[in-house]
């Protein structure tokens, strides 16, 4: 089956320095990432939407010089947490999708942890 | 817009027991409805899906059927075992729009069974 993988699985970085995200998609190309944050004990909350090529989409209230995402190949997206502060430890999961009719495929997400 | 309502957990069931969280969902057109699994610390798995009314997603003893009439798309599963402690999303996305949609998740429901 389809299968994305997410690295790190876990960071932990100081105030102040910037984090990388990836996401693979290793079997299948991957049209459209997402890019979700999730609280302890609580629901995903989309961050943004990117399409290969295209400049993402954030939803609203996501700063999108803060959370910096690219998508410049069919099976690789990243995302970049610039000048991390204690109130971005979270935990961030992607999810690939083919297109429309495909299924979408979770990353195993990774915990960041801003100290 | 499109949401999810998840019963609220934490469910806690004795092996063996039978079991049912709810959900329904408000949406235009005609969604797709899952069912995701998240096991501590990591991503999320699909669990089961449906693409149309009536239409009735089972995997690994669970199922759920659309039901556009009540919109609902409860999770049922007969007899649960202790490995089947995990988070539980229900989720919906606008398959019908021709172009890769983001998913609506519910909150989550927390499941522990025990011995």
């Amino acid at each position: 089956g389809a299968v994305v993988s997410q690295h790190p699985s876990r960071v932990i970085c100081k105030s102040g320095t910037s984090v990388k995200i990836e996401c693979r998609s290793l079997d299948f190309q991957a049209t459209t990432m997402f890019w979700y944050r999730q609280f302890p004990k609580q629901s995903l909350m989309l961050m943004a939407t990117s399409n290969e090529g295209s400049k993402a989409t954030y939803e609203q209230g996501v700063e999108k010089d803060k959370f910096l995402i690219n998508h410049a190949s069919l099976t690789l997206s990243t995302l970049t947490v610039t000048s991390a502060h204690p109130e971005d430890s979270s935990f961030y999961i992607c999810s690939a999708t083919g297109g429309w009719n495909y299924g979408y495929t979770f990353g195993s997400g990774t915990r960041l942890t801003v100290v | 817009g499109n949401s999810v309502t998840q019963m609220e957990g934490p469910v806690t069931l004795s092996e063996e027991a039978f079991l049912t969280i709810n959900c329904t969902y408000t949406a235009t057109g005609y969604p797709s409805l899952f069912w995701y699994v998240q096991y501590p610390g990591e991503g999320l798995q699909l669990l089961l899906k449906a693409t149309k009314a009536d239409d009735k997603g089972s995997n690994k003893g669970f199922e759920a059927t659309y039901r556009k009439e009540t919109t609902s798309f409860h999770l049922e599963k007969g007899s649960v075992q202790v490995s089947d402690s995990a988070v539980y999303f229900c989720a919906l996305s606008d398959s019908n729009t021709g172009t890769a949609s983001k998913l609506t998740f519910g909150t989550g429901t927390r499941l522990q069974v025990t011995l």
